[in-house]
């Protein structure tokens, strides 16, 4: 089975402009994690959803940020407008929801995103 | 909200040697999970566990469910060179539908 498919795997983009990172999940899952690592700051929940749902938000940085699931096997993490401090490797993952708890996240290899 | 407390923050090793790291929480939790990163990849799953006192092993990998659900440890045993990463512990508590907390990581560098 494919695992966590994201793109772009890397972006150079310049301050001020919109990125879009997407995102399809593995087949079958039904909740969707959108995370960011930093050095300073490790990985950070920005927000989750299940059965295409947002549940938790409160990661997100400030309204600059926006994400969506268009359909249960795909999202999207916007950023608009782009900041030099929005540099980050932006990961999303992946699980089968199975309740409270058990639920084996998967994660995709990563953006890699520079903003100058 | 929640927090996870991971030690080391980094080891260095050398190969051969037996590995040994853990988090604690002053929450309960449900799930424990531990990761592994290589540079410029995604956190992979090494191990899940799933009740209290759970001893799981992969390979040269065991970890532990501690018995009063607020910690967890993973050790490796006979290290070798590609056991370089970051390690990751991971909890679930039960009121958060499926939402997991990380520690912030072991740096494990190991030496020839």
């Amino acid at each position: 089975d494919a695992g966590v498919i994201q793109s772009p795997r890397h972006e150079v983009t310049e301050m001020g402009q919109e990125v879009t990172l997407r995102c399809k999940l593995i087949s079958g899952h039904n909740s969707l994690f959108w995370y960011r690592q930093t050095m300073m700051r490790g990985l950070e929940l920005l927000i989750y959803f299940n059965n295409n749902v947002p549940i938790d938000d409160s990661g997100m940085p400030e309204d600059r940020f926006s994400a969506k699931m268009p359909n249960a096997s795909f999202s999207t993490l916007k950023i608009q407008p782009s900041e030099p401090r929005d540099s980050a490797v932006y990961f999303c993952a992946s699980s089968r929801h199975r309740g409270p708890s058990g639920n084996t996240i998967y994660f995709g290899e990563g953006s890699w995103l520079t903003v100058v | 909200g929640q927090q996870l407390n991971q030690s080391p923050q980094s080891m260095f090793i050398q190969e051969g040697e037996d590995v040994s790291m853990n988090c604690t929480s002053s929450s309960i939790f449900n799930t424990w999970l531990w990761y592994k990163q290589d540079p410029g990849e995604g956190p992979v799953l090494l191990i899940a566990l799933y009740k209290a006192g759970e001893l799981t092993s992969n390979g040269r990998l065991t970890a532990q469910f501690g018995i009063t659900r607020k910690d967890s440890f993973l050790n490796i045993s006979a290290s070798i060179p590609s056991d370089v990463g970051i390690y990751f512990c991971a909890g679930q508590l039960a009121t958060n539908a499926g939402k997991s907390t990380f520690g912030d990581g072991t740096t494990l560098t190991v030496k020839p």
